[in-house]
């Protein structure tokens, strides 16, 4: 079936520094999708990727979906504290809505 | 405020019983899935439904069930032929093409004792 993998499963970073999350399907996606779960929280909705190759901003965090739609990256500039928790990547396939997630990644910034 | 509610967050369950997952969205979204965390090793999805009175298994559904009777509401029930519930159960809805994301409940912690 399909799976979806993310690297690394954690990172700890000093406050300031960069961060970057990697995702790997292995089957043609028709979206990705980013969510961050802080801790003892619950996942939060960041943002949909559609389009091959596609790059899309939030203030420091910068996403991309790959050429072939198979791949994608989030990538946070200059963490700050309040970037901490457990990043998800999750791909869809067709047009059922269905996701599936990969492991996450957690990140620790010490201030 | 539209949102999505599950209930209860903590519940302890002694082996050899069900125990019912309450999940209710006032979103007026189609589809709604429930999901099951483990440390480590992300979401996995248990069941999901798109349309009232169908559901479809996901990765993990072998001793879960769900019903979905109204579009508000999706429970989800862990019965005792599940040989490990302890967990962090992760109720979701979303339209049915998904394009605005998932919403998730806060979740409800189960622990077997």
């Amino acid at each position: 079936g399909q799976q979806v993998m993310q690297i690394p499963q954690y990172q700890h970073v000093q406050e300031g520094e960069d961060f970057t999350t990697y995702c790997n399907s292995s089957t043609t996606l028709s979206n990705i999708q980013w969510y961050k779960q802080r801790p003892g929280g619950h996942p939060v909705f960041l943002i949909q990727l559609v389009k091959s190759g596609e790059v899309k901003k939030q203030k420091r965090l910068t996403f991309q979906f790959g050429e072939a739609k198979k791949n994608s990256s989030l990538h946070i500039t200059a963490t700050q504290t309040t970037d901490v928790g457990t990043y998800f990547c999750a791909g869809a396939s067709g047009n059922t809505g269905k996701l599936i997630f990969g492991q996450g990644t957690t990140l620790q910034v010490k201030p | 405020d539209g949102g999505i509610t599950q209930s209860p967050k903590y519940l302890f369950r002694k082996e050899g019983q069900n125990v019912t997952l309450s999940c209710e969205q006032n979103l007026n979204h189609d589809a709604m899935y429930w999901y099951r965390q483990d440390p480590g090793q992300g979401l996995r999805l248990i069941y999901y439904s798109q349309i009232v009175n169908d559901f479809q298994k996901g990765d993990i559904a072998e001793g879960y069930s769900v019903s979905r009777e109204k579009k508000e509401s999706f429970p989800l029930t862990v019965t005792s032929a599940q040989k490990n519930p302890t967990a962090f159960y992760l109720c979701a809805s979303s339209t049915l093409a998904g394009g605005y994301g998932y919403t998730f409940g806060s979740g409800t912690r189960l622990t077997v004792v």
